[in-house]
């Protein structure tokens, strides 16, 4: 029930960009993503809903596939503040408390 | 954005005691709390759902008696770690949902590293 989440790492230089993948097997109502550094809560990042719609805040977007079950998380000209573990979270249709289910996580550095 | 505390931030105890972990939404008043566990260098695991006023419900293979969850007001819940055993170390995590619709955001605590010795 897990999302799989893709790459599990990525090493970038400040200013390039990246794709974080996170797939379901199952019908998915809602994607949240959340960024986690070392010893610290996951930050809500934003959440995406059921109707392929895409969301961005600064430098950072988000897509939502329903059909492939699929969102990709965009890091573009990334800083070094974006350094840190990205987790989605899935929220299934046939679920009504909202649980949600995270990824592996995908863990990001910026290096000068 | 919405705030939510948790206390302890961090907490050493014996085998066999238990722990009270509090969690509270600040700004906003939270009708489902969620209780998250999380190993080192993994993921969140989902433990309970946490309902004011009503009983909290566990996911699969979560020890209900062991981990007790209070829901005792719209900002309030507590998970209590009975009988703590050194297996039970780890970084728990509550978030709190704003809003009554299910896909609303959840906004997180800081987390309690728990070290049962």
């Amino acid at each position: 029930q897990q999302p799989v989440q893709s790459p599990q790492a990525v090493i970038l230089r400040e200013g390039e960009d990246a794709v974080i993948n996170c797939s379901s097997s199952k019908a998915l109502y809602s994607v949240h993503w959340y960024r986690q550094k070392h010893g610290e809560a996951p930050v809500f990042l934003m959440i995406l809903l059921k109707g392929g719609e895409q969301k961005g805040h600064e430098k950072i977007s988000a897509s939502f596939n329903e059909k492939k079950q699929q969102s990709s998380l965009y890091l573009t000209a990334s800083q070094l503040s974006y350094s840190g573990t990205y987790f989605c979270g899935t929220g299934l249709t046939t679920d009504s408390w909202g649980k949600l289910q995270f990824g592996a996580g995908t863990q990001v550095v910026v290096t000068p | 954005g919405a705030v939510v505390s948790q206390h302890p931030s961090w907490v050493i105890c014996k085998s066999g005691t238990s722990v009270k972990i509090e969690c509270r939404s600040l700004d906003f008043q939270a009708t489902t709390m969620f209780w998250y566990r999380q190993f080192p260098k993994q993921s969140l695991m989902l433990m309970a759902t946490s309902n004011e006023g009503s009983k909290a419900t566990y996911e699969q293979g979560v020890e209900k008696d062991k981990f007790l969850i209070n829901h005792a007001s719209l900002t309030l819940s507590t998970l209590t770690v009975t009988s703590a055993h050194p297996e039970d170390s780890s970084f728990y995590i509550c978030s709190a949902r704003a809003g009554s619709r299910a896909y609303n955001e959840q906004f997180f605590g800081p987390g309690t590293r728990l070290t049962v010795l």
